[in-house]
């Protein structure tokens, strides 16, 4: 059973609408991060965060921006979903850094029209 | 910097054939590396990883992984699949002492009757 969750599961949403990605662990881990992935592509990190009030852009850039107020919660959110934005975006935690094993969640599945 | 190459997108083998699933990676320091399960419609999971010590590295599920440092790989290998095997396996290396994982694209594993 996951100790991370993430909603919803799927969207589809039309060109130019605000959305938010939820995500929330159960852990207690500090480090959480959000990963983007493509069929057939890496994971590319886009976000991730050190703690409460820490937040760090990744490797892959993103139009997203993150928050993080809470330990538990680390929401993803997007102004003006475009398109190109249409992938699978997960969310992981883990209670210290590399080699610190990732837990994820199940994935959000966005589909911008 | 760290890279991943999975030298295999898919692979396809009956049930209770054996498998390797190749990975190499690069870098210029000492590394961790990781084999990340990918079940259908579900997030990655840990399969296994190597920290140091023993070359070969035994996981969940009759997996296992060696490493080869002049070669720079580390391929995964189960002696008999099971249908259950069907998922995507993501090869990943960190750098000791860095903050993040670096994903392989991918190997899509298919276990037919």
């Amino acid at each position: 059973e996951a100790d991370i969750y993430q909603t919803p599961r799927y969207l589809v949403i039309g060109t130019g609408k605000k959305i938010t990605l939820e995500c929330s662990q159960t852990m207690g881990h500090d480090k959480m991060y959000w990963y983007q992935q493509d069929p057939g592509m890496e994971l590319h990190l886009i976000h991730y965060s050190y703690g409460v009030n820490s937040t760090e852009k990744g490797d892959l850039s993103s139009e997203s921006t993150v928050s993080r107020i809470r330990t538990e919660h680390f929401p993803l959110t997007l102004e003006s979903a475009r398109p190109s934005h249409t992938s699978q975006y997960l969310c992981a935690s883990s209670e210290w850094w590399v080699p610190s094993p990732l837990h994820f969640g199940n994935g959000t599945r966005l589909t911008v029209t | 910097a760290q890279s991943v190459t999975q030298l295999d997108s898919q692979v396809p083998v009956f049930e209770e054939a054996p498998v390797e699933l190749r990975c190499n990676y690069s870098s210029s320091v000492s590394v961790y590396l990781f084999w990340y399960v990918q079940y259908p419609n579900q997030g990655l999971q840990l399969l296994l990883k190597y920290l140091s010590g023993s070359t070969l590295v035994k996981g969940i599920n009759g997996f296992e992984a060696e490493f080869n440092k002049s070669q720079t790989s580390f391929h995964l290998r189960k002696p008999s699949v099971h249908i259950s095997d069907t998922a995507e396996y993501f090869c990943a290396v960190s750098a000791q002492g860095a903050q993040k994982l670096v994903f392989g694209q991918g190997t899509r594993l298919t276990i037919n009757p």
